[in-house]
């Protein structure tokens, strides 16, 4: 079966830009998580959606929200975008917000310039 | 808040060595736990996965963890190593209202 798809695989934008990522998760998974990924951080928790709900919220500011749509594909959004903001953004979707284990997707490598 | 901690940030081996990889973790609720690893160049893979049951899990390719509640830890291990073993791996950890939480990962080096 078709993994976790998220488009787009790199993306460069601009300071103050905003950016939307996309999440397909497994068919069937109903939970879609957001995480950011840097050499100095490492893996850190965004947020995570179960039908349609945010349940989880990461410590990260307002400027990035997500939202997760009746099909379960994910948006996240960054709006006002800092330097800081360039990660690789990865997205998992699990069977339920426990966690059967979380299968990834390949993320998106998103460049602030 | 829950935290993972990671040992060991990068660690050499030769081929055919014993690997144990260390992770402690703090959360006073019912946790699950996790090692993912990622080779180079891929997405995160499962490795194993620790929810209930007998504190011995066993994974893909080789790898166990044990979960050792008193000591808040569950540590990964390999009798012997591949070169193909070569990857980063996390500790990740579940139970409360922060998603999974990471460890800062192990970057494994294998040498043939």
């Amino acid at each position: 079966k078709a993994g976790v798809t998220q488009t787009p695989r790199y993306l460069i934008k601009t300071r103050g830009q905003q950016v939307t990522l996309s999440c397909s998760p497994i068919s069937g998974h109903r939970s879609v998580s957001w995480y950011q990924q840097t050499p100095g951080q490492g893996l850190q928790f965004l947020f995570e959606y179960f039908s349609e709900t945010q349940r989880n919220k990461g410590n990260f500011p307002g400027r990035f929200s997500g939202r997760q749509f009746s099909n379960s594909r994910s948006e996240m959004n960054v709006s006002t975008l800092e330097l800081g903001d360039s990660a690789l953004y990865l997205c998992a979707s699990s069977l339920d917000t426990e966690g059967f284990g979380y299968t990834f997707g390949s993320g998106t490598r998103l460049t602030v310039v | 808040a829950q935290s993972v901690s990671q040992h060991n940030h990068h660690v050499i081996l030769s081929e055919a060595a014993s690997l144990e990889l260390g992770c402690n973790y703090s959360y006073g609720g019912t946790v699950n736990l996790f090692w993912y690893v990622q080779y180079p160049g891929q997405h995160l893979q499962l490795l194993l996965k620790y929810f209930s049951g007998d504190p011995l899990v066993k994974g893909i390719k080789g790898f166990e963890a044990e979960f050792i509640k008193s000591k808040f830890s569950f540590n990964l291990r390999k009798p012997s190593v591949q070169w193909s073993d070569t990857a980063e791996y996390f500790c990740a950890v579940s139970g409360g209202a922060d998603g999974l939480t990471f460890g800062k990962g192990t970057h494994l080096i294998i040498q043939p």
